[in-house]
């Protein structure tokens, strides 16, 4: 069983400020399938990266993944009001078929 | 637009049954996998049920396998989960969400309650 890490648990930032998420997977993550969601609160989840790099439909450009094998990260360049929220990381592939991190929270 | 609207939560007495359903629109349903993911309050996401576009393919998270049931009906462009034996730790907000690798969109969810 692959299991997510998501570090820090909390993050805390102003408007304007850049956020680095992590996210560790206990074993190497085949081909990369590994996705990025932001949870407002209240609100249902929405896809923000998959394939660790690629952005999703109408998310903006200063939401960036990286990372490959282990190791992923979500940046935020430029914390909007609307950026604080939960993220999750996600991949898919093992057992179960697919996995969620258990967040981050990126709070003022 | 593509839209997901999930239905049939409420609330369901321990070891009671309860079936979810997911209504899809603005696109063509039969060619995409679908997945149900729940979140218990306060608790972050855990990854139900998985069924490909044919139905050919249906996998489970261990911890409802035995007791939950996903299916889906193309013609009538949506997706169902029978749930049995349900039982307090089943309390959560069940979402309907579009998938094989990664999940999007997703429904704005429905809220289960499993108590006496």
């Amino acid at each position: 069983e692959i299991v997510l890490t998501q570090s820090p648990a909390t993050l805390s930032l102003s408007p304007g400020e850049r956020a680095t998420l992590s996210c560790r997977a206990s074993q190497s993550v085949g081909h990369n399938y590994l996705a990025w969601y932001q949870q407002r609160r209240g609100r249902a989840p929405r896809l923000l990266i998959f394939a660790a790099s690629t952005r999703a439909t109408d998310i903006p450009d200063r939401f960036s993944g990286s990372g490959s094998g282990t190791d992923f990260n979500l940046t935020i360049s430029g914390l909007q009001p609307e950026d604080f929220a939960v993220y999750y990381c996600q991949l898919y592939g093992g057992s179960p078929l697919f996995t969620f991190g258990p967040g981050t929270t990126v709070e003022i | 637009e593509v839209k997901l609207v999930e239905s049939g939560g409420g609330l369901v007495k321990p070891g009671g049954s309860l079936k979810l359903s997911c209504a899809a629109s603005g696109f063509n349903f039969g060619s995409y996998s679908m997945n149900w993911v729940r979140q218990a309050p306060g608790k972050g996401l855990e990854w139900l049920s998985y069924i490909s576009g044919s139905a050919s393919h249906i996998y489970y998270a261990d911890s409802v396998r035995g007791r939950f049931i996903i299916s889906r009906d193309n013609t009538k462009n949506s997706v169902d989960l029978q749930m049995n034996s349900l039982g307090a730790d089943d309390t959560a907000v069940y979402y309907c969400t579009r998938g094989y690798t990664e999940f999007d969109p997703w429904g704005q969810g429905t809220l289960v309650t499993v108590s006496s």
